[in-house]
């Protein structure tokens, strides 16, 4: 069974701010994790992804997650929220099992940055 | 053209029309995917295709039909369509789908709506 929970729908930070998108996941193999943001009207662009390798990730635009196995949390953050971070951010949990990939998706955050 | 194009952006069809949604990745992957994003739902994968084999059917109604060609092209055959299936249907592609690590690239998305 796989399955991955955002602790948040909405997260609303002011601009300057540390920014802390929360997220949990269950996985009977060893996954891959992955955030992705979507701004409005676009597809999804990848952030950073985990794949067994360093525990502490860095992605694109000053945002870092932890894989953490015994918290099975995979939280994203960025010390200083700017104002083209408002978008909905997805937490994908991966793992291949006999011979196929399985892929979920979380519900999405919505990030609001206020000036 | 770059990463993966989706065509057309936005679709307006009756319940009666057939229309196609066509998808096409200048990344040389492997394996493509159909998306259906709803509100307030996490993504639904629909297909996968992985060196043009389909692999996976998520129990996706019969009015939604997907092809793929070749590794570089996916469509998308919509026929009879319920106003309920008015979302934005997302394509992504990766080096290959029995590999958990691999990231999936993302085009921009087909905004549907049926009338």
């Amino acid at each position: 069974a796989q399955s991955v929970t955002q602790l948040d729908s909405h997260v609303s930070v002011s601009e300057g701010t540390p920014v802390l998108l929360r997220c949990n996941y269950s996985s009977s193999y060893s996954p891959s994790l992955f955030w992705y943001v979507q701004h409005p009207n676009k597809g999804l662009q990848l952030l950073l992804k985990y794949t067994s390798a360093a525990t502490l990730v860095k992605g694109i635009n000053g945002f870092e997650a932890e894989f953490k196995k015994s918290e099975t949390s995979f939280h994203l953050t960025k010390p200083s929220a700017h104002m083209s971070d408002a978008a909905e951010y997805f937490c994908v949990v991966t793992a291949a099992s006999g011979g196929y990939q399985k892929v979920t998706f979380g519900i999405g955050t919505k990030l609001q940055v206020i000036p | 053209e770059t990463g993966v194009t989706q065509t057309p952006r936005h679709l307006v069809m009756g319940m009666t029309n057939k229309k196609s949604l066509k998808c096409e990745q200048h990344l040389g992957h492997n394996a493509m995917y159909w998306y259906k994003q709803s509100a307030k739902k996490p993504l639904e994968l629909m297909f996968v295709y992985n060196f043009k084999e389909q692999t996976e059917n998520n129990s996706v109604p019969s009015r939604f039909s997907p092809e793929c060609p070749n590794s570089s092209h996916l469509f998308l055959h919509l026929h009879t369509l319920q106003p309920e299936d008015s979302a934005l249907y997302l394509c992504a592609s990766s080096q290959e789908a029995q590999r958990g690590y691999n990231e999936q690239f993302f085009g921009p998305g087909t905004r549907l709506t049926v009338l």
